[in-house]
């Protein structure tokens, strides 16, 4: 069982906002640890998407953004597109799990 | 920038021990990194598997730390993943990363998918 909750799958159709959000506890969000985003194509390794919350890597579109609050964290993403399509994943690390990296279940994105 | 390689055999029987190694490129595995290991089940999600530092100090994820051992080569700047007893559950791509505490996984091996069946 994931220790990150995030939802199984969420859809919008192109030029819409859609947002996954990753919930967690407070030995991992909640202890301030960061929150980081991934995206999988298929058939690929997870690409860092959002980093320490809010921050983007070089080259990835500002229609990806980062938020986090309490013990839950939010990757929303704008004006969406069909190569969005993807499986979205939200790491963080975890203090009660002697020294562990954590991550959610995988959300998948389908761009109607 | 630095580049991570995983290698290791595709099939693994059950009960046997499936190794794998990372190769580094583009800087030293001996710099201050947590070098980690992490796996996908087949249409599944992420899972930590575990690191090594750069000063060997290891640590697991404890569903399958009776089961893992890591180990460097720093003369090869390579990493190794060894895990005993498979069965099918075991089936996964593997995948190599590199991270410091609190942060994120970057980068990432391409993956390496390994079966266990007889």
């Amino acid at each position: 069982q994931p220790v990150l909750t995030q939802p199984p799958s969420v859809s919008g159709a192109p030029g819409q906002r859609v947002s996954i959000s990753c919930t967690g506890t407070r030995s991992n969000i909640g202890a301030t640890y960061d929150v980081h985003w991934y995206q999988q194509l298929p058939g690929a390794a997870p690409k860092l998407l959002i980093y320490d919350n809010t921050n983007r890597p070089s080259g990835v579109p500002d229609r990806f953004s980062g938020s986090k609050s309490g013990t839950s964290a939010s990757l929303a993403i704008t004006g969406l597109q069909a190569e969005d399509e993807a499986d979205y994943y939200c790491q963080s690390y975890d203090s009660s799990l002697s020294d562990s990296w954590v991550f959610g279940g995988g959300t998948k994105l389908t761009v109607l | 920038q630095v580049q991570l390689q995983e290698s290791g055999p595709g099939l693994v029987k059950p009960s046997e021990t499936l190794s794998l190694t990372c190769s580094v490129s583009g800087g030293s595995i001996s710099s201050g990194y947590f070098w980690s290991w992490i796996r996908q089940n087949p249409g599944k999600g992420l899972e930590w598997i575990g690191y090594i530092y750069f000063s060997g100090s290891t640590s697991y994820n404890p569903s399958l730390k009776s089961r893992v051992t890591m180990s460097l080569d720093t003369s090869k700047n390579q990493f190794s993943l060894h895990l005993t007893s498979v069965t099918a559950a075991d089936t996964a791509v593997y995948y190599c990363a590199r991270v410091r505490y609190n942060k994120p996984f970057d980068p990432w091996g391409q993956g390496t998918l390994v079966t266990v069946s007889s």
